[in-house]
């Protein structure tokens, strides 16, 4: 257990539609990146927060958005969702500001169909 | 810029080794290695700093070419349970941490 939530573990919708994920980072971890993994694909990078600002983004379409809030928790928010945004979306957290010598250490993800 | 992987898929026997390649075209800050196996999340495996820096995790273990933007991944004598997806990750600073496509490595009995 990485000690990273993630809720919901599943989730079905329809195009169009919105959608909230969340994540909250281990005890002491002031980093969360969010990562979108496609079927049978490698991890696409979306964003990264850290302590409650935004550090860097990735990939990320204009119709996502994130938040980490005080509690360091964080939301993605996915909305006028198309059949290509069904994938597994991956919350990681970091001790650190990441990319350095901090682990990040994965959720089990929420795995999105979008239909 | 997203680091290229190579091989993309690795079949050997157990007790065997293989080694898996990761390069950037970008001066690297550092390089992370996780392992996903299938339908889990990806596991923390090592961390190289620049400084051509090698680390060892039982018998994973891994170097940091500075010069060449490269590291490699070695696995020796491997086990069954080595088999996963092995995804580097670079960052370029300390804000963003970008993987590679993977490399599907499969260990038969």
């Amino acid at each position: 257990d990485s000690g990273v939530t993630q809720t919901p573990k599943h989730l079905i919708t329809a195009t169009g539609q919105r959608v909230t994920l969340r994540c909250s980072p281990r005890s002491g971890d002031l980093s969360v990146y969010w990562y979108q993994q496609s079927l049978d694909q490698g991890l696409q990078f979306l964003i990264h927060y850290y302590n409650g600002e935004e550090r860097a983004k990735g990939n990320i379409l204009e119709r996502f958005s994130a938040q980490q809030f005080p509690d360091l928790h964080s939301e993605l928010n996915l909305s006028s969702l198309e059949l290509g945004d069904s994938a597994l979306y991956f919350c990681a957290s970091s001790r650190l500001g990441g990319g350095d010598n901090s682990p990040l250490h994965f959720g089990n993800g929420t795995r999105l169909t979008v239909t | 810029q997203q680091p290229v992987q190579s091989p993309q898929a690795v079949i050997l026997r157990e007790g065997e080794d293989a080694v898996i390649n990761c390069s950037s075209s970008k001066a690297l800050y550092s390089v992370h290695w996780y392992r996903q196996k299938h339908g889990e999340a990806p596991v923390f495996l090592m961390i190289l700093l620049k400084g051509g820096e090698q680390k060892g995790h039982e018998k994973i273990s891994a170097s940091f070419n500075e010069k060449k933007q490269q590291s490699s991944l070695y696995l020796t004598a491997s086990q069954l349970s080595y088999s996963g997806t092995y995804f580097c990750g670079t960052a370029r600073s300390a804000r963003q941490l970008t993987f590679g496509s993977g490399t599907q490595l499969t260990v038969l009995p």
